[in-house]
């Protein structure tokens, strides 16, 4: 069946990075997209950005653009979301998701996500 | 980009219909068919229950059902139960940029 399975809870001070990395299992992982997708405490969804896990070819949301870097690992059917220079306002739970085509929406597989906390 | 603007609240009875509107622009909702919906549970991931705009995937009750006018999506759950009091987002892709968008959120109650 297919799985994406997230790391752990991170805690971070403000101006570090925090990587999260996503595996995947129970499919073709290069057929398809990866997007990260994260949910402030009490707020809504936010899309942060895709990679095509068989091109490499990636967009990332303009409010992000410069302080995120998604990458696939095809060896090991892993996608990893890097954010720099975390500020408080960064505190969230963030998901990767599953779509079959990079503008489709259709996210049918989500990882369990992982909370981020930055905090001094 | 903005985001796809949902009320932030609903409500119903049991057995009542309840419709959720998504409101967006040309450029997104209204521009091409890449509109799904999620209903999310506290604590757990979103789960896909419409996508491109009126398909629902294989498990989801026919209960749920999409539609759109212009540049508003909406989202029908018919014969409310009280298993379907979750939050339900919206979601479009943008054209511009490559960019997706997300609806605000819209917190279903069940009377």
């Amino acid at each position: 069946q297919v799985q994406l399975v997230q790391s752990g809870a991170e805690v971070k001070k403000p101006g570090a990075s925090v990587k999260v990395s996503c595996k995947t299992s129970g499919y073709t992982f290069t057929n398809y997209i990866i997007s990260w997708v994260r949910q402030a405490p009490g707020q809504g969804l936010e899309w942060m950005g895709w990679i095509s896990a068989y091109n490499g070819n990636r967009n990332y949301a303009q409010k992000l653009q410069g302080r995120v870097t998604i990458t696939t690992d095809t060896a090991t059917s892993t996608a990893n979301m890097e954010l720099r220079s975390l500020r408080s306002d960064d505190t969230a739970v963030y998901y990767c998701a599953r779509s079959f085509n990079w503008n489709d929406v259709q996210f049918d597989y989500w990882g369990q996500g992982t909370l981020v906390t930055v905090s001094s | 980009q903005s985001a796809l603007t949902q009320p932030p609240s609903a409500s119903g009875s049991p057995g009542q219909s309840v419709t959720i509107s998504c409101t967006g622009t040309s450029s997104d909702v209204g521009g091409h068919n890449f509109v799904s919906w999620y209903q999310q549970y506290p604590g757990k991931a979103p789960k896909i229950i419409i996508y491109e705009v009126y398909k629902r995937p294989s498990g989801v009750p026919d209960r749920f059902s999409g539609s759109r006018s212009g540049n508003t999506a909406s989202l029908t759950v018919s014969g409310l139960q009280a298993e379907d009091e979750a939050d339900y987002y919206c979601c479009s892709y943008a054209g511009s940029n490559n960019n997706v968008v997300f609806g605000g959120g819209t917190k279903l109650t069940v009377l």
